[in-house]
């Protein structure tokens, strides 16, 4: 079945240290692939996105993310994590072909001091 | 530019009563989108209009709930009669064009059906 799965539901980190969240997709055409943050109490906001060309995409709030089209992944990275970046984080896919925007099911991040 | 406008924010009502939910979408935005938002489900989107026509209305979960865009500022989602099943958070969002474009989202309606 086409899907977007985040296999890690809960992630902690020390403050300080790097942070990877895994994004895999399982849909035939390459889609168009998003990163979202929500913080408690508050709405979605797009972190970053990647439509084609480099597959190494940075975005707001020193995050970045890589599209590996051969893994069907694409990670969210962050070199060093802060405590303000605790939240959950949604990769979200628009398939190839498709007009609608298909969300995982979301990774919480939980920073330590 | 104030974003999208959610209203309210927040709704508690019995089961039985009928539920308005509110969205202003950015201004000079085309395409505006209803999710909702649940533990078990995750993020749902139940339907998005394209210049104030419903474009897919299938993730609309049953014949209860109804989505209207009357004109390009304004949008409602309604629920009548509301189940205690439906209690959510309701995100409304907007985007430029497509639903490819960069969406924007709204801070949510949370809605508690007793």
């Amino acid at each position: 079945a086409q899907s977007v799965t985040q296999p890690d539901i809960h992630i902690t980190v020390s403050e300080g240290a790097s942070l990877e969240l895994r994004c895999n997709y399982s849909y035939g055409a390459t889609p168009y692939l998003f990163w979202y943050v929500q913080s408690p109490g508050q709405g979605l906001q797009l972190l970053l996105k990647y439509f084609s060309g480099d597959t190494l995409v940075q975005g707001i709030k020193g995050f970045e993310a890589e599209f590996k089209r051969s893994q069907s992944s694409f990670n969210l990275r962050k070199p060093s994590v802060h405590w303000s970046d605790a939240a959950e984080y949604f990769c979200a896919v628009v398939p190839g072909g498709g007009n609608k925007l298909v969300f995982g099911a979301g990774t919480i991040l939980r920073v330590k001091s | 530019d104030a974003g999208v406008i959610q209203s309210p924010r927040h709704e508690v009502t019995e089961m039985g009563q009928e539920v308005t939910l509110r969205c202003k979408p950015i201004s000079g935005h085309n395409s505006l989108f209803w999710y909702r938002q649940t533990m078990m489900r995750g993020l749902e989107l139940l339907i998005y209009f394209n210049n104030n026509v419903p474009i897919d209305d299938s993730g609309m979960p049953e014949d209860r709930f109804s989505a209207k865009m009357p004109n390009a500022s304004f949008s409602t989602l309604k629920i009548q009669p509301s189940e205690p099943r439906d209690s959510a958070v309701y995100f409304c969002a907007s985007a430029a064009a497509a639903s490819t474009d960069t969406q924007y989202f709204g801070p949510g309606t949370r809605l508690t059906v007793l």
